[in-house]
């Protein structure tokens, strides 16, 4: 089983929709969780820390379930500049981060 | 804003030749790491550092890759010599060591080897 994995899309979603990604990781004693974004040859991006308790930034809201192992992301009233790549990031020891594949999300007009 | 620096952005050279990758993290963090991405790999970690001492490098093949860090403002990624699958986007990230922070990734060298 691989260490992060996610659903890697596309993700074709129109603007205004709400789309959400999920991501599974392997290693039941992980204590850090991220989302990044990575935009067309460009490099990662943190986008936001994933937090126990969930947590919202703006659009966007966080969420993390430790006895399944699976962290989400959702992306309310989609915009166009939110195509991108997410990428679902675990801390796996020594605070050295394991990256998911990513999952491509492309909003159009 | 803080940023993490990479030189060259690009670099094309001929299989056999030596390619060096540098990396100047922001100022304060005492991590640093190397990633490397590939359409097919996706992001694989390479190498890192902690107060420039080398703490895992098992990501590397040994045989051709080098990482070292002189100094607390420049990390260096060595390929000698360097091979056609060698070619992949290279990484530099810094961070701060403490749950709950990401890193900061520098803007990539491109490479290419013909």
């Amino acid at each position: 089983r691989k260490e992060v994995e996610q659903d890697p899309g596309p993700f074709n979603v129109p603007e205004g929709a709400t789309v959400a990604f999920n991501c599974t990781y392997s290693n039941s004693a992980s204590q850090s969780f991220f989302w990044y974004r990575q935009d067309c040859r460009k490099e990662p991006k943190l986008l936001m820390s994933v937090y126990s308790s969930g947590n919202e930034d703006g659009r966007f809201t966080a969420q993390l379930n430790r006895a399944s192992q699976y962290i989400s992301l959702l992306i309310r009233d989609s915009k166009l500049s939110d195509s991108a790549t997410y990428l679902c990031v675990v801390n796996s020891g020594y605070s050295t981060l394991t990256f998911g594949k990513g999952t491509m999300l492309l909003v159009s007009p | 804003d803080a940023r993490v620096t990479q030189t060259p952005r690009h670099k094309v050279t001929e299989m056999g030749q030596e390619v060096t990758m540098r990396c100047q993290p922001i100022l304060g963090h005492n991590t640093v790491f190397w990633y490397r991405q590939t359409m097919m790999q996706g992001l694989e970690l390479l190498a890192y550092f902690r107060n420039r001492a080398p703490l895992d490098d098992s990501g590397m093949p040994k045989d051709r890759f080098s990482a070292e860090m002189p100094d607390a403002t420049l990390a260096t990624l060595k390929i000698q010599p360097s091979e056609p699958r060698d070619s992949a986007v290279y990484f530099c990230a810094s961070g701060t060591v403490g749950a709950g922070y990401g890193y900061t990734f520098g803007s990539g060298t491109r490479l290419t080897v013909v």
